[in-house]
């Protein structure tokens, strides 16, 4: 089945450890995108891309890192430089002929403790 | 600036009534696209509803239809009948421009049907 898978569904880690979030999808689009979601808040933009090998800082990329070395992986990594790591992480994919209506992964759950 | 705006945080609804969530958003784009999300207590976003600028006209899709009024750059969506599985914190988003695919997204609105 096509679609966006994202591991672990819960990710714990200790404070000042750098982890990482996988984002794979088997959906051929050329965009990917990582937001953040706190609770009672709408999602936040983290890191996009649009074409392997590239990519573009969101509204909250500090303390972020991203890849996109094949086009069907995103991995996004949270180092220790981001003051509140904890909350929802989502992955989105987008593509061509879609009329912008991203598809998005089930989330991973990171919580430091 | 706040680019779409939720103004309901919470609604909460007794089985078969009907359930309207207002969107206002601000865009000074002439192409833009509007989306409607729904995010069950499972976590993952699934798309609902998506109309375009150049496209006023309200529909109606099963249980769900849209009011979108680009005078007053609203586009508010109505659950008819609502069901305990509808459930569900609701986002409205915006993609300005034909080639900007990035997501502005309301802070969302907890839809709660209890039966």
């Amino acid at each position: 089945d096509g679609g966006i898978t994202q591991s672990p569904k819960y990710l714990f880690r200790k404070e000042g450890q750098n982890v990482t979030l996988s984002c794979e999808q088997n959906l051929n689009h050329d965009a990917m995108y990582w937001y953040r979601q706190d609770p009672g808040q709408g999602l936040r933009l983290i890191y996009y891309s649009q074409i392997v090998n590239d990519f573009q800082k969101g509204d909250i990329a500090e303390g972020y890192s991203v890849s996109r070395e094949k086009k069907e992986s995103f991995p996004l990594t949270v180092t220790s430089a981001q003051k509140n790591p904890t909350a929802f992480y989502l992955c989105a994919s987008m593509g061509q002929g879609t009329y912008n209506e991203q598809f998005f992964g089930p989330g991973t759950r990171l919580t430091v403790l | 600036a706040q680019k779409v705006t939720q103004a309901q945080t919470e609604i909460s609804v007794v089985e078969k009534e009907d359930v309207t969530l207002d969107c206002v958003y601000e865009t000074r784009d002439t192409t833009y696209y509007l989306f409607w999300y729904k995010q069950p207590p499972s976590g993952e976003l699934v798309f609902l509803i998506r109309r375009n600028s150049f496209d006023e006209q309200n529909e109606i899709s099963g249980r769900y239809s849209w009011n979108f009024q680009k005078s007053t750059s609203s586009f508010n969506f109505t659950i008819t009948a609502s069901q305990v599985v509808d459930s569900a914190v609701y986002f409205c988003a915006l993609s300005e421009g034909p080639n900007d695919y990035k997501l502005s997204f309301g802070a969302g609105t907890t839809v709660t049907v209890r039966a």
